[in-house]
């Protein structure tokens, strides 16, 4: 799987949009990305993943850029339900048909009243 | 409809006891996963079954461990000996994979081990 980098931590203010950045500059054209977070002492949630174009859903929206060498994982009106870690990870089908994928330290979102 | 359950929830053990873990996926998902997640750390890959695949074992950090899934249901993750450096939280999670492309991971709640 292709490395990922996140900043450690962040702060956004409640209501605001929430822009988590994520670099993968070794992505491999066949690598998805995904993003997953973790409500603290609660399980991993997917939250959305994309290839090349740019996805939305209800919970959030991911801008890949052209070279697909970073992405952005955007919460458009930040609540404090959404304070946990965020996960950014690329990965695609190997020969057994499933993804086996290394979850970093991710960033930590802290949404502030 | 139900999520994937784990049990114990938390388990307090002594070093050098046997624990086994317990993972009930969802139904009618092939692919079935454990991780570790250390304290203040990401999710470490452990094992992976795929159907009545031969797992993906290269993950699991010594011959202490070893996982066993009947079919396409429950998973029985169990380490033997017990060491301090057990210490963590273990994940299961389980997904459905069309042809062609990865599927999104759902994950249990985890079981907090913790070996005194």
């Amino acid at each position: 799987d292709a490395k990922t980098t996140q900043p450690p931590s962040m702060d956004c203010a409640e209501g605001r949009a929430a822009n988590l950045p994520c670099n993968h500059s070794t992505i491999s054209g066949n690598e998805y990305v995904y993003w997953y977070r973790q409500i603290h002492s609660q399980g991993p949630q997917y939250i959305i993943h994309g290839l090349k174009n740019n996805e939305t859903n209800e919970m959030a929206s991911l801008i890949i850029t052209e070279d697909r060498k970073s992405s952005t994982l955007i919460l458009p009106h930040a609540t404090l339900r959404d304070t946990a870690v965020y996960y950014c990870i690329v990965s695609d089908m190997n020969s057994g048909g499933y993804q086996k994928v290394t979850f970093g330290i991710g960033t930590k979102l802290q949404v502030i009243p | 409809g139900a999520g994937v359950s784990q049990s114990p929830s938390n388990k307090v053990t002594e070093k050098g006891k046997d624990v086994e873990l317990r993972c009930d996926p969802i139904s009618g998902h092939t692919a079935l996963y454990w991780y570790r997640q250390r304290l203040g750390q990401g999710l470490e890959f452990l094992i992976y079954f795929q159907g009545n695949s031969a797992p993906d074992k290269s993950g699991l950090p010594s011959d202490r461990f070893s996982a066993e899934r009947t079919g396409e249901s429950v998973s029985t993750l169990t380490i033997q000996r017990t060491q301090q450096e057990d210490s963590a939280v273990y994940l299961c999670a389980s997904s459905y994979s069309p042809a062609g492309r990865p599927g999104e991971q759902f994950f249990g709640p985890g079981t907090r081990l913790t070996v005194l």
